[in-house]
């Protein structure tokens, strides 16, 4: 079964510091692959996607993502962490139409 | 961008009662809309697939009689939380799909506490 596992329940940072976010897949051939983010109490807003291409893909907000096919992996990082950025991010997997699996989820806190 | 409105945001109810969650696209018609559950300090579980004019699509283990979803034109869905009780308290997300996926949007969600 497809699954996405975020290994940190969360992680603080101090503001301008740089930024990774885990995120490990479980699926049989590549998948689509999605990081959101989800400030309290509200819905989810995405930050960016891979489908196929270039590996490394950019978002919004200054993040981006890598995809290694060989490490079933799709990690988020952002070069300076700004207090706005902390929430919760979300990988999540489209193994086919329609259908995203999320990840549980990770709490970014940012130190000032 | 397109904008995804859930209605109402907040909701506290009665155990025994009825609630009623509505999902509205905005600037766009959705096709599909999902409805999502979400457990404090848990992932987001998809609970059914909303076609518009068809039956919803419940995923395992998601009683369709408890969550009624209504489809009924290409702008809006809507979740009905029949006889809720204690156990439904949650925070039920909606989104709304018009073909790619980067034009999958989210509501704002709406917590519900069940007394």
């Amino acid at each position: 079964a497809q699954s996405v596992t975020q290994p940190d329940i969360h992680i603080t940072v101090s503001e301008g510091a740089s930024l990774e976010l885990r995120c490990n897949y479980s699926y049989g051939a590549t998948p689509y692959l999605f990081w959101y983010v989800q400030s309290p109490g509200q819905g989810l807003q995405l930050l960016l996607k891979y489908f196929s291409g270039d590996t490394l893909v950019q978002g919004i907000k200054g993040f981006e993502a890598e995809f290694k096919r060989s490490q079933s992996s799709f990690n988020l990082r952002k070069p300076s962490v700004h207090w706005s950025d902390a929430a919760e991010y979300f990988c999540a997997v489209a193994p086919g139409p329609y259908k995203l699996i999320f990840g549980s989820g990770t709490r970014l806190l940012v130190r000032p | 961008g397109a904008v995804v409105s859930q209605h109402p945001s907040r909701v506290i109810c009665k155990s025994g009662t009825s609630v009623k969650i509505e999902c509205r696209s905005l600037d766009f018609q959705a096709t599909t809309m999902f409805w999502y559950r979400q457990f404090p300090k848990k992932s987001l579980m998809l609970m059914a697939t909303s076609n518009e004019g068809s039956k919803a699509t419940y995923e395992q283990g998601v009683e369709k009689d408890k969550f009624l979803i209504n489809h009924a034109s290409l702008t809006l869905s809507t979740l009905t939380v029949t006889s809720a009780h204690p156990e439904d308290s949650s925070f039920y997300i909606c989104s709304a799909q018009q073909e790619e996926y980067e034009k999958l949007f989210f509501g704002s969600g709406t917590q519900l506490s069940v007394l």
